[in-house]
């Protein structure tokens, strides 16, 4: 199989807090992982791609020093919304690529994220 | 810049029926995915198709790939109620490959009434 979690699944948070969000491949190794935020009757759009041991390239438009990711293992990439604002609320979703096949990504469950 | 193009965006149609989704996409690549999602529930992969002419098929969906048109297809055969969701195409960002982010269309929300 090819499962990703995320935790938590969803966080209610305050205003200017931070909140880290978590993505794991659980039976495989993804050397790269990507971030996507989905807003309420929208598409998926990318923020970001995570390689592992190395920077995350960024979209454009998407804030690098406000969505801080790192990617510090083969399965465990991390999203910190830093100081968040309720405009940050939406559905997170990472996925990532197997190690020996480029073929497909596969999804995590997501994470809905609510700033107050 | 990729530009993933899905028509209709919303579809209601009644159990039995067939009908198609289009997705059009503005540069080259070799592949195209299409997922399905329920509400409030993350994306369910559907069809990987990874070659110009590729066909696979499902159950009662169909999904194929002309790259020369660069056209995606899903077709739905005989609809039943289960199969009511969105439903999105995405194409590899940048380079076509497979370790690129993925570009999306904006979702064709499937409603299939009794």
């Amino acid at each position: 199989g090819a499962v990703v979690s995320q935790h938590p699944s969803w966080v209610i948070c305050k205003s200017g807090t931070s909140v880290k969000i978590e993505c794991r491949s659980l039976d495989f190794q993804a050397t790269t992982m990507f971030w996507y935020r989905q807003f309420p009757k929208q598409s998926l759009m990318l923020m970001a791609t995570s390689n592992e041991g190395s920077k995350a390239t960024y979209e454009q438009g998407v804030e690098k020093d406000k969505f801080l990711i790192n990617h510090a293992s083969l399965t465990l990439s991390t999203l910190t919304v830093t100081s968040a604002h309720p405009e940050d609320s939406s559905f997170y979703i990472c996925s990532a690529i197997k190690r020996e096949g480029l073929d497909e990504q596969f999804f995590g469950p997501g994470t809905r994220l609510t700033v107050l | 810049e990729l530009k993933v193009e899905q028509n209709p965006l919303f579809l209601s149609m009644q159990e039995g029926k067939n009908y198609t989704i289009y997705c059009n996409y503005s540069t080259t690549s070799d592949r195209l995915y299409w997922y399905r999602q329920d509400p409030g529930k993350s994306l369910e992969s559907l069809f990987v198709l990874l070659s110009n002419g590729a066909v696979k098929q499902e159950g009662r969906l169909m999904a194929s790939l002309d790259t020369k048109a660069r056209l995606s297809t899903l077709h739905i055969t005989a609809a039943v109620h289960d199969l009511s969701a969105t439903y999105f195409c995405a194409a590899p960002s940048y380079s076509g490959g497979g370790a690129d982010g993925l570009t999306f269309g904006k979702g064709t929300h499937l409603i299939i009434q009794p």
